[in-house]
């Protein structure tokens, strides 16, 4: 079957642009995850939702950032007012979810951001 | 504050050999830990989850050990072959049951 899918794959942009990056999760998973990847770096969690819950924004570096999830399935990460340090890979991943248990997270090939 | 610490240089070793990573953590009592494998230019791939019950977890060439007094886990790959060659990293769960977080990684390269 499919996997987690994410659009666009690279995308450069002028400094100052507002960007939205895209993430289409496995069917049938509730919980979503967006990480950003620094070149040598870990990863960095940004946002997690799951189910119909208030999304667990925590992770977000300042309020340029902002996620969506509709429908409970598709998710869109939102950057506004972009600055070179926002340059890096933005992963998102998807998982099962169990109150029980603990599952696994299947992640897209990311999306590469330029900040020019 | 939660620390976690993998193995910041690479690690080299020959075909066929032994490899174990280590991954190391601070300041908190995860209930499980998973590793992935991340090749370059993609996402990470899960490989292993190990819960605090448990002291091994194998899979294939793969062995996962969880030391909840050392706060430590190793990783180990038998009879490692080149094409094992890729970043490993470390996930303790943190902040909640479906949360995890991710160590910096460690660089394995297996040599022909």
């Amino acid at each position: 079957g499919a996997g987690v899918s994410q659009s666009p794959s690279n995308k450069v942009t002028e400094k100052g642009k507002d960007v939205e990056l895209r993430c289409d999760p496995i069917s049938g998973h509730t919980a979503l995850y967006w990480y950003r990847q620094s070149l040598g770096q870990g990863l960095e969690f940004l946002i997690y939702f799951q189910g119909n819950s208030a999304p667990d924004k925590s992770g977000l570096p300042s309020d340029r950032f902002s996620a969506e999830r509709t429908g409970g399935s598709v998710s869109t990460l939102t950057i506004q007012r972009t600055q070179q340090e926002d340059s890096a890979v933005y992963l998102c991943a998807s998982s099962l979810s169990s109150t029980y248990s603990n599952q696994p997270q299947h992640f897209g090939d990311g999306t590469r951001l330029s900040i020019l | 504050s939660q620390k976690i610490e993998q193995n910041s240089e690479a690690l080299n070793i020959q075909e066929g050999k032994t490899a174990t990573l280590t991954c190391n953590y601070t300041n908190y009592s995860p209930a499980y830990l998973q590793w992935y494998r991340q090749d370059p230019g993609r996402g990470p791939v899960f490989l292993l989850l190990i819960r605090e019950n448990e002291k091994e977890k194998r899979k294939e060439r793969l062995k996962v050990t969880f030391d909840t007094t050392l706060k430590q886990s190793l990783f180990h790959i038998t009879a490692s072959q080149p094409a094992d060659s890729a970043t490993y990293l470390c996930a303790p769960n943190s902040g909640g049951y479906q949360k995890v977080t991710f160590g910096t990684g460690t660089k394995l390269q297996v040599i022909p």
